[in-house]
């Protein structure tokens, strides 16, 4: 099955700077992978997922960048700030199967 | 756009009792939902997937008697844990994934129901 780890555990940035997580995988056959930001007691939120035909997506101050070769992805964040701080989660499935989590990235943005 | 709600966000229950927790996509139809535990500072374990109108699979290790669940509709899955003890204290998230178009792969959360068990 599908093995998804995720780098590194925590992250402590100054505001302003970018933020960088990175997560591999390992079925070839993965074509889906979302990134989710969990905040304090709440639910993980959705913020952007790219398909296995692009290499990358950009949504305003978040990127994510897919390497399917090397079978991995990762999310860019850039001019970070202190409301940015979550954790984050990567995933990868395909078809109908179910999402494989990574084991998540603490991002602290000091101000 | 796709907005999954679960229903209580916490709960207070003793030991021996069972707790019935629900969850909804309010905008969309969802053919599949999944039900995951979260221990603090840990990632999302996926308890069981379930499909509208047939019985849940359970991952290894999670006891379906214990952890019941019912997907009657493409819009409802219920998870109830019954006679709870305070080790299955936690955090539970359900989310939900759409039956077509661009939300035919993704997966939507809820924002979690706390159960404590005295």
């Amino acid at each position: 099955g599908e093995n998804v780890e995720q780098h590194p555990s925590t992250l402590s940035v100054q505001e302003g700077d970018s933020a960088v997580i990175k997560c591999t995988y390992s079925d070839s056959a993965s074509n889906y992978f979302p990134w989710y930001k969990q905040e304090l007691g709440k639910g993980p939120q959705l913020i952007i997922d790219i398909r296995s035909n692009v290499g990358e997506k950009k949504d305003q101050r978040i990127a994510v960048t897919l390497n399917k070769t090397a079978k991995h992805f990762s999310l860019h964040i850039t001019e970070t700030q202190p409301e940015d701080s979550a954790v984050y989660f990567c995933a990868a499935s395909h078809a109908n199967n179910d999402m494989r989590f990574g084991a998540g990235t603490r991002l602290t943005v000091k101000p | 756009g796709a907005v999954v709600s679960q229903h209580p966000s916490w709960v207070i229950c003793k030991s021996g009792t069972s707790v019935k927790i629900e969850c909804r996509s309010l905008d969309f139809q969802a053919t599949t939902m999944f039900w995951y535990r979260q221990f603090p500072k840990q990632s999302l374990m996926l308890m069981a997937t379930s499909n509208e109108g047939s019985k849940a699979t359970y991952e290894q290790g999670v006891e379906k008697d214990k952890f019941l669940i019912n997907h009657a509709s493409l819009t409802l899955s219920t998870l109830t844990v019954t006679s709870a003890h305070p080790e299955d204290s936690s955090f539970y998230i359900c989310s939900a994934r759409g039956t077509s178009g661009g939300a035919r792969d993704t997966q939507y959360f809820g924002p979690g129901t706390r159960l404590t068990v005295l």
